[in-house]
């Protein structure tokens, strides 16, 4: 099945940028996404891609996938002390038989 | 405004008790899924509803069970089988678009269950 793998923590200096990478295993993946988790809250979708598209960028966010590598990552630009939470990449395969989550990246934020 | 609501935020059970997580969503929404959070382990899924009176098993069933008698509502039931049932229990919904659709999920604020 479905492998979804990410790095457990980063930290950075509030106004440098973040990068969260993800890698996962099924070629067949449609839909890739980056939630957002705040403490003791639900997940909050950030963005997705389309596994046609190799870059989307959304103000401050920007996300790469590398199809050959099975590679997403997440940058966070002029990253602020309110970024600082958790973030999920999640993926789905073809028909939306399953949504694989990886196990989060608890990104912290100093001043 | 639109959402998905659990309830309780906070549940203490003894060991040996059954306890019935709430979730309803005002989203119109077709699907739901309970998902479990533990530290280090991403969410894993429990159950889904693709539609009213029918769910599947997802990949950690046992010890769990749920309903669907309407669109609006899917309760989860940790029963005293759930050998480690303390946890972050997360509720999500979306409308279901299929394979054309991004299926986006709409999450709910959690439930955190602890059991003395």
């Amino acid at each position: 099945g479905e492998d979804v793998e990410q790095s457990l923590f980063l930290s950075v200096r509030e106004g440098d940028s973040s990068v969260i990478n993800c890698t996962y295993t099924d070629s067949s993946s449609t839909y890739l996404y980056w939630y957002k988790q705040e403490p003791g809250a639900g997940l909050q979708l950030l963005t997705y891609i389309f596994s046609n598209m190799d870059m989307k960028q959304d103000q401050r966010l920007t996300v790469l996938l590398n199809k050959k590598d099975k590679h997403l990552s997440l940058r966070i630009a002029d990253t602020q002390t309110g970024d600082s939470a958790i973030y999920f990449c999640a993926v789905v395969n073809t028909g939306f038989q399953k949504l694989v989550f990886g196990t989060g990246t608890r990104l912290l934020v100093s001043p | 405004d639109g959402g998905i609501t659990q309830s309780p935020k906070y549940l203490f059970r003894k060991e040996g008790q059954n306890v019935t997580l709430s979730c309803e969503q005002n989203l119109n929404h077709d699907a739901m899924y309970w998902y479990r959070q533990d530290p280090g382990q991403g969410l894993r899924l429990i159950y889904y509803s693709q539609i009213v009176n029918d769910f599947q098993k997802g990949d950690i069933a046992e010890g769990y069970s749920v309903s669907r008698e309407k669109k609006e509502s899917f309760p989860l039931t940790v029963t005293s089988a759930q050998k480690n049932p303390t946890a972050f229990y997360l509720c999500a919904s979306t409308p279901f678009e299929g394979s054309s659709g991004a299926n986006v999920l709409t999450f709910g604020a959690g439930s955190r269950l602890t059991v003395l």
